[in-house]
């Protein structure tokens, strides 16, 4: 069955500093791989998405995320991180076939000043 | 700029009504969906339409049913609310594999 895991559930960092959320998927084919930010009080919203192609990806905020295939992995990464980057985020995986989302448990981000 | 917009941000039942929540998008997608959030688990869907009148079960659609009567409404029904209903509702819709997000209601039943 498909699946997403994010092995961190709450992760702190200072403002300045890099950061790196980890996402593992399973899914038998080749999978469509979506991050997403929730800020507080408000909906999802899309920071990027793989489908093939490159497996680094840019995405909006400074985001970037990259594929791994051999490792199963579509981790999200920021060079220098700001106190507006405190959020939950989430990896999804897209079943392919009915466009839904299976989605990882979140990762909540909190920055220190 | 695109909207879907669900018609609570908090609700306050009790434990037995009908519950209904509401999503409308104004941006003529063909699919909708809603998802419950609670804390550990993520977002999980519970029913989706990919047009009018159409309806899928998701992960979860114990205890809930859906209704799409025109293409920009999605309702979510309790049938007859409890208390492990309490959670946030995030209602969706898009276009291919752009989607967009309601800003959710949190529902408390008691």
């Amino acid at each position: 069955a498909q699946s997403v895991t994010q092995p961190d559930i709450h992760i702190t960092v200072s403002e300045g500093a890099s950061l790196e959320l980890r996402c593992n998927y399973s899914y038998g084919a080749t999978p469509y791989l979506f991050w997403y930010v929730q800020s507080p009080g408000q909906g999802l919203q899309l920071l990027l998405k793989y489908f093939s192609g490159d497996t680094l990806v840019q995405g909006i905020k400074g985001f970037e995320a990259e594929f791994k295939r051999s490792q199963s992995s579509f981790n999200l990464r920021k060079p220098s991180v700001h106190w507006s980057d405190a959020a939950e985020y989430f990896c999804a995986v897209g079943i392919q076939g009915a466009q839904k989302l299976v989605f990882g448990q979140g990762t909540r981000l909190t920055i220190n000043p | 700029d695109v909207k879907v917009t669900q018609s609570s941000r908090y609700l306050v039942k009790r434990t037995g009504e009908k519950v209904f929540l509401e999503c409308v998008q104004d941006m003529d997608h063909e699919n909708m969906f809603w998802y419950r959030q609670d804390p550990g688990l993520g977002l999980r869907l519970i029913y989706f339409s990919y047009d009018v009148k159409m309806k899928e079960k998701g992960d979860i659609p114990e205890g809930y049913s859906v209704s799409r009567e025109k293409k920009e409404r999605f309702s979510l029904i309790l049938e007859s609310a409890s208390t492990n209903q309490t959670s946030m509702y995030l209602c969706a819709s898009s276009f291919g594999w752009t989607g967009h997000f309601g800003d959710g209601t949190r529902l408390s039943i008691l």
